[in-house]
């Protein structure tokens, strides 16, 4: 199976920049999807196929892809972005993945 | 305005069956592929299966493969997992997930999910 590896949690000071990893070997082939979740609340993506955001997420979520690690960016973090993220991505045709999902916790 | 409702979860014991239900709305699920993702207490997320637009390819899996079947109802736009033979290891609120487009590509709407206990 394809495995996906993201730090269990990180922090970032109020207005600065998180930077969150999903490695895996050559998922820069791969489409990368990002899910944000809130306590007690339902996923919701933030980032699909790399790097586009869906209607509604502030332009401050941005993402990227390349050789062995794909990036969720989040900039000028807010204390409204604390939650855990997830990255996914296609397995095959029709199996899906998720990685471990990091916690985010801003200072 | 997309609505995606599950029911269907509960105590069930071990080696007991069980099914489960998303009832959606403001989209027709036979255009879309959809996904069940299950979530344990305190874990992170698991894909379980999903179907492509029109049925013609389903998935699963590893943990759920000979166990569960996933389908869709188009008359009632709803899709279903049948659970079977359920395990401890199964014990997870189960979401469905709505895909953002045909095939399996990522999923841009949930709904809240339903909890699901398997224990004696």
């Amino acid at each position: 199976s394809y495995d996906l590896t993201q730090p269990l949690s990180m922090s970032v000071a109020l207005g600065q920049t998180a930077r969150i990893p999903c490695g895996a070997d050559n998922i820069g082939s791969k489409n990368v999807h990002w899910y944000q979740q809130k306590p007690g609340q339902a996923p919701v993506l933030v980032i699909y196929r790399d790097y586009n955001r869906p209607s509604g997420i502030p332009e401050r979520f941005s993402g990227s892809n390349s050789g062995n690690t794909a990036t969720l960016t989040i900039s000028r973090a807010q204390a409204g972005d604390e939650a855990d993220y997830f990255c996914q991505v296609c397995d095959s045709t029709t199996a899906w993945v998720f990685g471990g999902g990091t916690k985010l916790t801003v200072l | 305005e997309v609505q995606l409702v599950e029911s269907g979860g509960g105590l069930v014991q071990p080696g007991r069956s069980l099914r489960l239900s998303c009832a959606a709305s403001g989209f027709n699920v036979d255009d879309y592929a959809m996904h069940w993702v299950r979530q344990p207490p305190g874990k992170g997320l698991e894909w379980v299966s999903g179907i492509n637009w029109n049925s013609g390819r389903m998935g699963y899996a590893e943990s759920a493969k000979g166990r569960f079947t996933i389908s869709r109802d188009t008359a009632k736009n709803s899709l279903y997992l049948q659970m079977n033979s359920l395990r401890a290891e199964d014990t997870a609120l189960y979401y469905c997930a709505k895909g953002s487009g045909r095939y399996f590509d990522s999923c841009d709407f949930w709904g809240q999910g339903t909890l699901v206990t398997v224990s004696s």
